[in-house]
C-alpha cells in the first residue's frame, strides 16, 4: 500500500537544540513531497516542499530516493516551532489525493 | 484572494441526529477534500471532490457523505451521529489539476453528545 510514515507521535527538545523530524514514503518513483505545519489554534498550512527547495522558518528538508525519505530538519529549534507536523505525498498515477503521515508533535522545551 | 471558509466552526449535537458542514473553497479551485482530524488518528481522508463529481473516497462509513455544487462549494453530511464522530472536520481546496497544494480552512469542531 502507498504509504507516509511518521515514526514519532511525539519528539520534544531543548531551545536551541537540533530537530529532526523523520518522514519515509513508500513509492520508489518521483512523488511530490510536502510539510504541513499547524500551529495551536490555526489552520493546517504548507511549510515547504520538495520542489522549491527553499528554506523557511529555517527548516529544510531534502528529499533521499535512496531511503524514500523526506526529513525535516532545523539546526536551531525555537520555541515558536512547537506545533503538529505532517508529512505528505502528493497525488501519483489517477489517485489524485494526498497521502498523509500520522503526524509529530513537536515540542520545544524552554 | 479569500482563504478556504468552512461553517460553522462550532457545531454540538446528539447521537442519532445528523450534520451538514459547508466548505467554501479558494476562488478558482475546483478541488475539495475532507478530513477528520482527532488527537488519536490524526488526518483521515473522507473523499475528495473535483468539478462535482467524487473522485477518491477514504475507509469511512455510508454515514458519511458529501456533494460539490457548481460553483466548487461543497457540503459533507453526517448522519446516525455517533459519540466517536466528534473530531474537527477539514477541508481542503486546490487546482485539482496540475498544482496539487492543499488549502486548509480553519475547520469545523463538531462534538457528539
Amino acid at each position: 500500500a502507498q504509504r507516509v510514515t511518521q515514526p514519532e507521535k511525539l519528539l520534544s527538545v531543548f531551545k536551541g537544540a537540533p530537530v529532526e523530524l523523520k518522514c519515509n514514503y513508500s513509492y520508489s518513483g518521483s512523488p511530490e513531497l510536502f510539510w504541513y505545519v499547524q500551529y495551536s489554534r490555526q489552520r493546517l498550512q504548507l511549510l515547504l516542499r520538495h520542489i522549491s527547495r527553499e528554506s523557511i522558518k529555517g527548516f529544510t528538508a531534502d528529499l533521499n530516493k535512496g531511503e524514500t525519505s523526506f526529513h525535516l530538519k532545523k539546526p536551531f529549534a525555537q520555541e515558536e516551532d512547537s506545533a503538529m507536523y505532517y508529512c505528505a505525498r502528493g497525488p501519483m498515477d489517477s489517485n489524485y489525493q494526498l497521502i498523509w503521515g500520522a503526524g509529530t508533535k513537536l515540542i520545544i522545551k524552554p | 484572494k479569500a482563504g478556504v471558509t468552512q461553517t460553522p466552526r462550532y457545531l454540538i449535537k446528539t447521537r442519532g441526529q445528523q450534520v451538514t458542514l459547508s466548505c467554501s473553497p479558494i476562488s478558482g479551485h475546483r478541488s475539495v477534500s475532507w478530513y477528520q482530524q482527532t488527537p488519536g488518528q490524526g488526518l483521515q481522508f473522507l473523499f475528495e471532490y473535483f468539478s462535482e463529481t467524487q473522485r477518491n473516497k477514504g475507509n469511512f462509513p455510508g454515514r458519511f457523505s458529501g456533494r460539490q455544487f457548481s460553483n466548487s462549494r461543497s457540503e459533507m453530511n453526517v448522519s446516525t451521529l455517533e459519540l466517536g464522530d466528534s473530531a474537527l472536520y477539514l477541508c481542503a481546496s486546490s487546482p485539482g489539476t496540475g498544482g496539487t497544494e492543499a488549502f486548509f480552512g480553519q475547520g469545523t469542531r463538531l462534538t457528539v453528545v
